[in-house]
């Protein structure tokens, strides 16, 4: 399978707790985003990697968050001190900006439940 | 405002039926459009882009109105399969190209 990747695809854990969420994107794609999504809401954009370069953060990705792409290819999703509001999928995304439309392509997610 | 809006739904239709979605964009200088499905618990898929000129492809046709700036979502002789939530997602201006997602349109296709 030469899609997204992503792991784990369930997390379960308490509040307080850290938890690290991995992207592989597909092989030649040099953009990796992560979004969030809750239930019933569309994805919320969370940050964006070129490369290894770290080139937006939403406002929304506080100071329990951090995400790295060091060597341009799979990236993690730190959260730490989890709370129950970081219940959520989070998705992984990449792209290819060669692309006409530059179309991104999403990994299966990976669903955290904070309890 | 938010930057994309959709009418959430639901929409329940028979099959065969004909059933469209609008989504309204604030920004005027976006670039792209797009339509994307998602099924329930499942990642998000693209559909289809939305060209000026309007596109189809089947039984899906997506219109651009850049004066009114909406896009639309047309589903002839809806099918069971057809059963998902539509995003609406549009590019913004910029050098991130980042995707700008509505709430999505839920749609469940009855026999």
């Amino acid at each position: 399978d030469t899609g997204v990747s992503q792991n784990p695809r369930h997390k379960i854990t308490k509040r307080g707790q850290n938890v690290t969420f991995r992207c592989d994107p597909i092989s030649e794609h040099n953009r990796l985003y992560w979004y969030r999504q809750t239930l019933g809401q569309g994805p919320e954009f969370l940050t964006y990697f070129q490369n290894e370069a770290q080139l937006e953060k939403s406002r929304l990705l506080s100071d329990r968050f951090s995400a790295e792409r060091p060597k341009g290819s799979f990236s993690t999703l730190e959260i730490q001190r989890t709370e129950q509001g970081d219940s959520a999928m989070y998705l992984c995304a990449s792209s290819f900006p060669g692309q006409a439309y530059n179309e991104q392509f999403f990994g299966p997610g990976t669903r955290l439940t904070v309890l | 405002r938010k930057e994309v809006e959709q009418d959430p739904g639901p929409f329940n239709v028979p099959e065969g039926a004909t059933v469209a979605f609008n989504c309204t964009y604030s920004n005027s200088a976006s670039q792209s459009f797009f339509w994307y499905r998602q099924d329930c618990r499942k990642e998000p898929k693209l559909l289809m882009s939305v060209y000026s000129s309007g596109n189809e492809d089947g039984r899906f046709t997506a219109q651009l109105n850049r004066a009114s700036q909406y896009i639309s979502l047309l589903i002839r002789d809806s099918k069971l399969s057809d059963s998902a939530t539509y995003l609406c997602v549009v590019i913004s201006a910029g050098n991130n190209r980042k995707l700008i997602w509505g709430l999505g349109t839920s749609l469940a296709v009855n026999p």
